[in-house]
């Protein structure tokens, strides 16, 4: 089975860089999704890591490394609104149109 | 315009009771879902279609029954509703089933379902 644990809660100061981490257990998968959800508000697709590495996105970057089964979310030149609740997300192979998502990390962002 | 809507926002009823949540995706996506979201915000897929056709059915009670009307609508019908059922549901859709945009799924507005 599969098994994404991630820190439950973040916090961090307006302008300053955060990171935050996607452990997993899994036998396999197509790649790494992170996706942000404000409160009361619904998840929204941030990015997708199909291979090792860096990809960055403005301010957001994600980084996978499957030989460590390890990934992350960088939050750079954090601003109030940034503070939501992030997932990581994995397909695994054996059921294609699956999402398996991780426990969430909730960020605050303080003036 | 909505990519994907969800009716209705907000449900409160009774135990015992029997409800349903609609859900319109008009992104000309083939492939639609239903997530619950618990109180601990975990987010757990329950169903997928994929153009009208039960694609995953992640042990769910069969007192949720799915209902795809066709690709763009995916309704869900809930009986003999029980306390454990609150959360909020989700609706998402996304194209190219199988295929790697799969991972980038849009999520409808939730529907906060209170059972009392």
């Amino acid at each position: 089975g599969q098994s994404l644990e991630q820190p439950s809660e973040v916090t961090a100061v307006e302008g300053a860089i955060v990171q935050i981490n996607c452990t997993y257990q899994t036998s396999g998968f197509y790649g790494l999704s992170w996706y942000q959800q404000h409160d009361g508000g619904a998840p929204t697709f941030l990015s997708y890591n199909a291979l090792d590495g860096l990809e960055e996105t403005g301010r957001f970057s994600s980084f996978l490394s499957r030989s460590d089964s390890y990934g992350y979310l960088l939050l750079q030149e954090l601003q109030m609104k940034d503070s939501a609740s992030y997932f990581c997300a994995v397909r695994p192979p054996y059921n294609t149109d699956k999402l398996i998502f991780g426990t969430g990390t909730r960020l605050q962002v303080f003036p | 315009d909505t990519a994907v809507s969800q009716t209705p926002k907000y449900l409160v009823t009774q135990m015992g009771n029997d409800k349903s949540i609609k859900c319109e995706q008009n992104l000309g996506h083939d492939t639609m879902y239903w997530y619950k979201q618990d109180s601990k915000k975990f987010l757990k897929i329950m169903f997928s279609y994929n153009n009208k056709e039960l694609i995953i059915n992640e042990t769910v009670p069969n007192r949720f029954s799915p209902k795809s009307p066709d690709k763009a609508h995916l309704n869900l019908h809930i009986n003999s509703l029980e306390l454990g059922d609150s959360a909020v549901y989700f609706c998402a859709s996304s194209q190219d089933p199988g295929g790697p945009l799969v991972d980038e799924q849009f999520f409808g507005p939730g529907t906060r379902l209170t059972v009392l």
